[in-house]
């Protein structure tokens, strides 16, 4: 399998700009994660789904982010209108279960907002 | 809630070192403990794993053992090596009964640098 995949890697865009990254899971996983990492915050988790439907949503840090899962295969993480402070490597993964089970990460997407 | 400390780096260890990196954690019930690596430019990858107490998860000359007396997941190995330079982040997944949120919480990682 070529694990997680997402693109783009890097994506630089001004301020008010709708951003929009995109995940393909490994085919089988029934959990999909977003997570947004940043030197000050570490690693925080947005949204999770399983089985394509958002469980929680919870670290979504306000209504300009939202996620979507149409199936199995995709998702993508949108920000509308984006702003300076969403400069982050936001990371998506996978995994079979959960509790025990290992998440599967991509390699990320660099979002530079200036 | 749950939570992971580690201890905060950056460490930077001649080749061939010993190494350690701290971790405790607060959980109310029976987590499963990770460590996971991060080269640069990468994504987080398992390194190794621990499900109940007492077990000791291992990979690539790493070790860490579940000390539920102690809390603790701590990471070790004998001779580091210059590719064994990264980002360590201990993490804990809560016991997921299927109902409710699962969560798998992060400690803030701890950069490990290696010196030939």
């Amino acid at each position: 399998d070529a694990g997680v995949i997402q693109s783009p890697r890097h994506e630089v865009t001004e301020m008010g700009q709708e951003v929009t990254l995109r995940c393909k899971p490994i085919s089988g996983h029934d959990y999909l994660f977003w997570y947004r990492q940043t030197m000050m915050r570490g690693l925080e988790l947005l949204i999770y789904f399983n089985n394509n439907v958002p469980i929680d949503d919870s670290g979504m840090p306000e209504d300009r982010f939202s996620a979507k899962m149409p199936n199995a295969s995709f998702s993508t993480l949108k920000i509308q209108p984006s702003e300076p402070r969403d400069s982050a490597v936001y990371f998506c993964a996978s995994s079979l279960r959960v509790g025990a089970y290992e998440q599967y990460f991509g390699p990320g997407t660099r979002l530079t907002v200036t | 809630g749950d939570s992971v400390t580690q201890m905060e780096g950056p460490v930077t260890l001649s080749e061939e070192a010993f190494l350690t990196i701290n971790c405790t954690y607060t959980a109310t019930g029976y987590p499963s403990l990770f460590w996971y690596v991060q080269y640069p430019g990468e994504g987080l990858q398992l390194l190794l794993k621990a499900t109940k107490a007492d077990d000791k998860g291992s990979n690539k000359g790493f070790e860490a053992t579940y000390r539920k007396e102690t809390t603790s997941f701590h990471l070790e190995k004998g001779s580091v090596q210059v590719s064994d330079s990264a980002v360590y982040f201990c993490a804990l997944s809560d016991g997921y009964s299927g109902a409710g949120s699962y969560q798998l919480t992060f400690g803030k990682g701890t950069k490990l640098s290696v010196i030939p």
